[in-house]
């Protein structure tokens, strides 16, 4: 089983859709949580980052994490089609080295 | 401009080849990593250098080597014992690797032996 699972997709919504985007994860010492968004055959960007559970916004993109559950959501509002990208979860322990674990990616396709 | 480049964009090899992959960051920082990225499997950590000549192993690095003599450089040998090498190699780097920074990364060379 992996420690970090994500649904690979593709996802494909139409524009001005509300997109979710989720992962699970098993190691409860994982303290540090990331999205990243990653273009086609280019590199990963950061998009948000949070420690806590609870939500955190950022314009049109909130991150939700619930250790309790150890589930962690990207929820994009108002998608565009410059949001068509592979979505990537990351998230790491507090201490020591930083050695982030990624999830599968989710290909999502936003459609005018 | 302050960025991580990666050289080259593409790369052919043969079997039974060592090839070598080029990355550099001109943002002073010192923890620098690399990744490998199939379809479908994410990022998978090679290596990654928190300090000048010092390295440490990652999740998958057999069949890989690394060096790390400069600050602004940590190179990626893929030598002949990768038995399947093909695949999307980024490097990134963070102020100091620790856990809470920042990974920048670069734009990723793509690798296929033929």
């Amino acid at each position: 089983q992996k420690e970090v699972e994500q649904d690979p997709g593709p996802l494909s919504v139409p524009e001005g859709a509300i997109v979710s985007l989720n992962c699970t994860y098993s190691n409860s010492a994982f303290q540090y949580f990331m999205w990243y968004r990653q273009y086609s055959r280019k590199g990963p960007e950061l998009l948000m980052y949070t420690y806590s559970s609870g939500n955190k916004e950022d314009g049109r993109f909130t991150a939700q994490v619930d250790k309790s559950s150890k589930y962690i959501s990207l929820f994009i509002r108002d998608s565009q089609p410059s949001d068509s990208a592979t979505y990537l979860c990351a998230m790491s322990v507090i201490q020591g080295a930083q050695k982030l674990v990624f999830g599968q990616g989710t290909r999502l396709t936003i459609n005018p | 401009d302050g960025g991580i480049t990666q050289s080259p964009k593409y790369l052919f090899r043969k079997e039974g080849q060592n090839v070598t992959l080029s990355c550099e960051q001109n943002l002073n920082h010192d923890a620098m990593y690399w990744y490998r990225q199939d379809p479908g499997q994410g990022l998978r950590l090679i290596y990654y250098s928190q300090i000048v000549n010092d390295f440490q192993k990652g999740d998958i690095a057999e069949g890989y080597s690394v060096s790390r003599e400069k600050k602004e450089s940590f190179p990626l040998t893929v030598t002949s014992a990768q038995k399947n090498p093909t695949a999307f190699y980024l490097c990134a780097s963070s102020i100091q690797g620790v856990s809470t920074d920042t990974q920048y990364f670069g734009p990723g060379t793509r690798l296929t032996v033929l």
